[in-house]
């Protein structure tokens, strides 16, 4: 079936220090990554996202990496700051318009 | 441009009873998809509309249902509601569908009783 898993469930981190998600999808078919933050008590926002044709993408402190062999992909966070705590999102469109969510990591940096 | 807008924000509805809940996509965007958000499960795909068309659907029974008109609004619909129904419904809007960037609205808190 189309399915996404998440971990860790919770992460806390140094400020300062790096922070990594990993997430694993079941079908090869899918072709669109994107990874989503949500603060406390906002909406879900898109960070980064990428596609299968492409091993990883970068924009300034957040990258995304894709292993389409391994069926997994992560997403980095380096030189952590107390604005990056909240909640994360992966996700995997497998190609018929739906997309499917990891169930989310909470992300805590340790000032 | 205006962003994604939901109503009613706050809703409290007993078991047994149906609600509607209502999105207004970003001006331009033609692709609604529906999203129920609980504690324990994360955020989880309802419907995805586009054009007025439903693309797909998410693994919901059939109590959960939508539509979209044709300015690009769409109206999800919960009939005889259960506790477990209880939960943040997020709508999201987007110019080509789930494939490109989505645009969150700020969710209705639906709470049945």
């Amino acid at each position: 079936g189309e399915n996404v898993e998440q971990h860790p469930s919770t992460l806390s981190v140094q400020e300062g220090d790096s922070a990594v998600i990993k997430c694993t999808y079941s079908d090869s078919a899918s072709n669109y990554f994107p990874w989503y933050k949500q603060e406390l008590g906002k909406r879900p926002q898109l960070i980064i996202d990428i596609r299968s044709n492409v091993g990883e993408k970068k924009d300034q402190r957040i990258a995304v990496t894709l292993n389409k062999t391994a069926k997994h992909f992560s997403l980095h966070i380096t030189e952590t700051q107390p604005e990056d705590s909240a909640v994360y999102f992966c996700a995997a469109n497998f190609g018929n318009e739906k997309l499917t969510f990891g169930t989310g990591t909470r992300l805590t940096i340790i000032p | 441009k205006a962003g994604v807008t939901q109503t009613p924000r706050y809703l409290i509805k007993t078991r047994g009873q149906q609600v509607t809940l209502s999105c207004s996509p970003i001006s331009g965007h033609r692709s609604v998809s529906w999203y129920q958000q609980t504690p324990g499960q994360g955020l989880q795909f309802l419907f995805e509309y586009f054009s007025e068309t439903q693309r797909n659907k998410g693994n919901f029974p059939g109590r959960f249902s939508g539509r979209q008109f044709s300015n690009s609004r769409s109206e999800m619909n919960v009939s005889t509601l259960e506790l477990g129904d209880s939960a943040l419904y997020l709508c999201a809007s987007s110019s080509t569908g789930t494939t490109g960037e989505q645009y969150f609205g700020p969710g209705t808190r639906l709470t049945v009783t």
